[in-house]
């Protein structure tokens, strides 16, 4: 079974505090995603990454960035959180291009308070 | 970019048909991807067409694809309580293209 693991399940975090979510697959996926999950407003792609040390911005990329050392993990940086950040945050996985699926971790709900 | 619009909530009894309503501006859309989100976890693929397509049947989903107006639906049969969950139209555009762009989903309650 792919598996994709986001670190922790709840943070509460300070306004100003840097923030690091940490996502790893293990099925040796190239692509890697970021999202953010708010009702009403569904899913929305914050970055992806489709090979180690390459990454693209997706439609909401401000105040975010990432890091990928590995081909296994995937870094999500808040480099000063602020409460509009406040939302769940959803990493996933999937091979190649064309049509694949993508497999998602179980999100992280961050609070900023 | 591309938008996908689908309406927020779907409540419908245990039995009956389900059709969640999906449309989308990017005509270049290869493949159409619907995802289930039950409480407290991530996405699962549930079932997907091909743009050539304008029918799929899988078991008690049905999907329909009409391209010329750029929509999609989703129609469950027989709903279980169990299909009670979030539904995520995401079509994947442009050849090349990796990340799906997703709507604001579908919560389907299914009253017993």
């Amino acid at each position: 079974d792919v598996k994709v693991t986001q670190s922790s399940r709840y943070l509460v975090k300070r306004t100003g505090e840097k923030v690091f979510l940490e996502c790893v697959q293990d099925m040796d996926h190239e692509n890697m995603f970021w999202y953010r999950q708010d009702p009403g407003l569904g899913l929305r792609l914050i970055y992806f990454s489709y090979d180690v040390k390459m990454k693209e911005k997706g439609d909401i990329p401000e105040g975010y960035s990432v890091s990928r050392e590995k081909k296994e993990r995937f870094s999500l940086i808040l480099e000063s959180a602020s409460t509009n950040q406040t939302s769940m945050y959803l990493c996933a996985s999937s091979f190649g291009e064309g049509n694949t699926e993508a497999f998602f971790g179980q999100g992280t709900r961050l609070t900023v308070v | 970019g591309e938008d996908v619009e689908q309406s927020l909530f779907l409540s419908v009894r245990e039995g009956d048909s389900s059709v969640i309503n999906c449309t989308y501006t990017d005509s270049s859309s290869t493949y159409l991807y619907w995802y289930k989100q039950e409480p407290g976890a991530g996405l699962q693929l549930l079932t997907y067409i091909f743009s050539n397509m304008d029918m799929k049947q899988d078991q008690r989903l049905t999907v329909l694809l009409n391209k010329k107006d750029k929509h999609l639906s989703l129609r469950i049969a027989d709903t279980q309580t169990g299909d009670s969950a979030i539904y995520f139209c995401a079509p994947l555009g442009r050849t090349g293209r990796r990340a799906l762009t997703f709507g604001s989903g579908t919560r389907l309650q299914v009253q017993p």
